[in-house]
């Protein structure tokens, strides 16, 4: 049973690009959340989700920041028009339906430049 | 909200124990949670309280009090290996989102 998946695990992108970040949760995981870590700074949660579902999207930014979950494939975290500000890890976690532990990803380290 | 507090930063030598305190404050509350993170690495679960008391795990161990909003990791026989961030995080309901303390560097020392 492969961990959970992210690629790519670095990305660079210029200002102003796009970013599409990728998470594939354990095999028979249906819950999905993505954090991001600054540098030298704690994890701070932006958006949990269930399969075709936004449950909780409190810690995303207004704009520029999409997430989904399709009933096929993998999650996408998609960061639109980047800027210096959004350099940091992104890391996806997954967790069965009810459980109480998330699996870590190994994170995907977003470089604008 | 949440509020969840830890050291920054804690050093002891290997062999020693190091004790990592955490604080929180919040509204509702399923479960606290440590997890070590290697820098450039993926958090790795170590531990979940939900229930006061001690959870002892091998070299680790972890303990809460709800009333107190105030729990512990213990880590035993520091090896070089146990140099990372230790991160505490508290979640509301079940299945919910985590919220994560800063979490505190902890450097072993030969």
């Amino acid at each position: 049973n492969a961990g959970v998946m992210q690629n790519p695990r670095h990305l660079v992108r210029r200002r102003g690009q796009e970013a599409r970040l990728r998470c594939s949760p354990m095999k028979g995981h249906s819950h999905v959340y993505w954090y991001r870590q600054l540098p030298e700074e704690g994890l701070k949660f932006m958006v949990y989700l269930q399969k075709e579902n936004i449950i909780d999207e409190s810690g995303m930014p207004k704009e520029r920041f999409s997430a989904e979950f399709p009933k096929e494939g993998p999650s996408i975290l998609r960061i639109q028009q980047v800027v210096r500000g959004d350099s940091a890890a992104y890391f996806c976690a997954s967790s069965p339906q009810g459980a109480e532990r998330a699996f870590f990803g190994q994170g995907t380290r977003l470089t604008v430049v | 909200g949440q509020n969840i507090d830890q050291p920054t930063e804690m050093t002891a030598t290997e062999g020693a124990i190091v004790q990592i305190n955490c604080t929180y404050q919040t509204s509702g509350f399923n479960g606290l949670f440590w997890y070590q993170q290697h820098a450039g690495e993926a958090p790795t679960f170590l531990s979940y309280n939900v229930l006061d008391g001690l959870e002892e795990k091998g070299r680790f161990s972890s303990f809460l009090s709800r009333s107190k909003g105030y729990s512990y990791l213990l880590l035993k026989e520091l090896q070089m290996k146990d140099s990372a961030s230790y991160l505490c995080a508290v979640s509301r309901a079940a299945g919910n989102k985590l919220t994560f303390g800063g979490g505190t560097r902890v450097l072993v020392k030969p």
